[in-house]
Formats: C-alpha cells, structure tokens, sequence
C-alpha cells in the first residue's frame, strides 16, 4: 500500500541535544510537509516542500531546518530542543500545490519527548 | 487574521446522530476540508466541500455555506470507534491549509 511512514514513533531527547525525525513516501508526491502539533492544538505548519524547492513560515523557528534529499524522504531536524518543542510532528504529503481539492496525507506521527 | 472556530469538546451516545460545527474566517476560500484524528495518531481525509450544500459519503455528511463562513459535518448511527477528534481545516487564497484545534467527540454506550 502506498502510504506516508515516520520514523521513530516515539523519540525521547535530551534539552539541547539534536535531533532529526525522517518521513518517506511511496506515494510519488511531489510536495512534502512538516507540521507540530501540541495537545488539543490545531496542527501547525512549520515548512513545506515543492519537489526540491523549500519554503519556510514566517513563524517557525530557526531551531527548525529541514532536508530532503531526494523525492521519497524529508527530514526534520531539531538542533537544539527545549521543553517547548514536545510535541507530535506530523509530515505529510499531497501529489501537487495550488489546487483546491488537493487532500493532504498524513504520516502516524513522531511523539518528541524532551527530558 | 484568520481564524477556525470549532466546539471543544462534544458528547453522544452509541447510535446518535451528532453534528459538529465550524466557523471561518478567512482571506479567501478554496475549499473546506474534515479530518478525522484518533487519539496519538495520524489525521485522516474525510471530506471536501467546495460549493454550498450537502455531501453525502455513508454515515457522514459534510454541509457548507460560503456565505455565512460555516460547515458541520454530520455523523449518523455513531460507533464506539467514531470517538475521536474531528479537524475543521480551509484552503484560503494562497491554498494554505488553515486548521481548526479540532472537537473531541466522546460516544458514551
């Protein structure tokens, strides 16, 4: 089945030590995000790619960079994480940009525990 | 600023029927979107609206009005396993994808 995979489920960091969530696709999409999302929050976009071309919100932090090194993989790195960065990231994907009815799909999820 | 406004928190009962809105307020429209988000896991795809009216897609519905800035999706003989977060979410005039925080819907026995 094709479909969106994150790895690890469940990561537990250290304050400040870095750290780097993958995603990877079978579905051949051409576009690949990242989002956080805290408890009873609404999911939080943090950045998003077009094939190879990155953009960035305004907002997120520049704690937060991201790879992709090729059509299947994204990466999330966190490079120094504090308490406030404990959340699920959420990556997903949709086969185009600038659509209406294009649907995002989703990722299970990475948990990031900071201790 | 744009906004998405949905209940918290609703409860129903095993077989019910229950509604849950969502207000918006965007700049610009290109769709409206539901998702369904189990406790710990991913968000899934439930339903797209783009023009007014009703779509039906078995025991869900999903109804918008671009006028009034309003949608609610319609869950119909509700199962134990519909308990989960329902996200409201809007495409606006760059087709970003604006969330709601969600409603957490809790189906009693």
């Amino acid at each position: 089945d094709a479909m969106v995979i994150q790895n690890p489920r469940y990561q537990v960091t250290q304050f400040g030590k870095p750290v780097t969530l993958s995603c990877s696709q079978t579905l051949n999409h051409n576009v690949m995000y990242w989002y956080q999302q805290k408890s009873s929050q609404a999911p939080k976009l943090l950045f998003h790619y077009y094939d190879k071309d990155f953009n960035n919100e305004a907002d997120t932090p520049d704690n937060f960079q991201s790879r992709r090194p090729n059509t299947s993989f994204c990466f999330l790195d966190i490079r120094s994480p504090g308490l406030g960065d404990a959340a699920m990231y959420l990556c997903a994907t949709s086969r185009v940009e600038g659509i209406g009815s294009e649907t995002q799909y989703f990722g299970p999820g990475t948990r990031l525990l900071v201790l | 600023g744009q906004n998405i406004d949905q209940p918290t928190e609703m409860t129903a009962t095993e077989g019910a029927i229950v509604q849950i809105n969502c207000t918006y307020q965007t700049s610009g429209f290109n769709g409206l979107f539901w998702y369904q988000q189990h406790a710990g896991e991913a968000p899934t795809f439930l339903s797209y609206n783009v023009l007014d009216g009703l779509e039906e897609k078995g025991r869900f519905s999903s109804f918008l009005s671009r006028s009034k800035g309003y949608s609610y999706l319609l869950l119909k003989e509700l199962q134990m396993k519909d308990s989960a977060s329902y996200l409201c979410a809007v495409k606006d005039s760059n087709y970003q994808l604006i969330w709601g925080a969600g409603t957490k819907l809790i189906i009693k026995p």
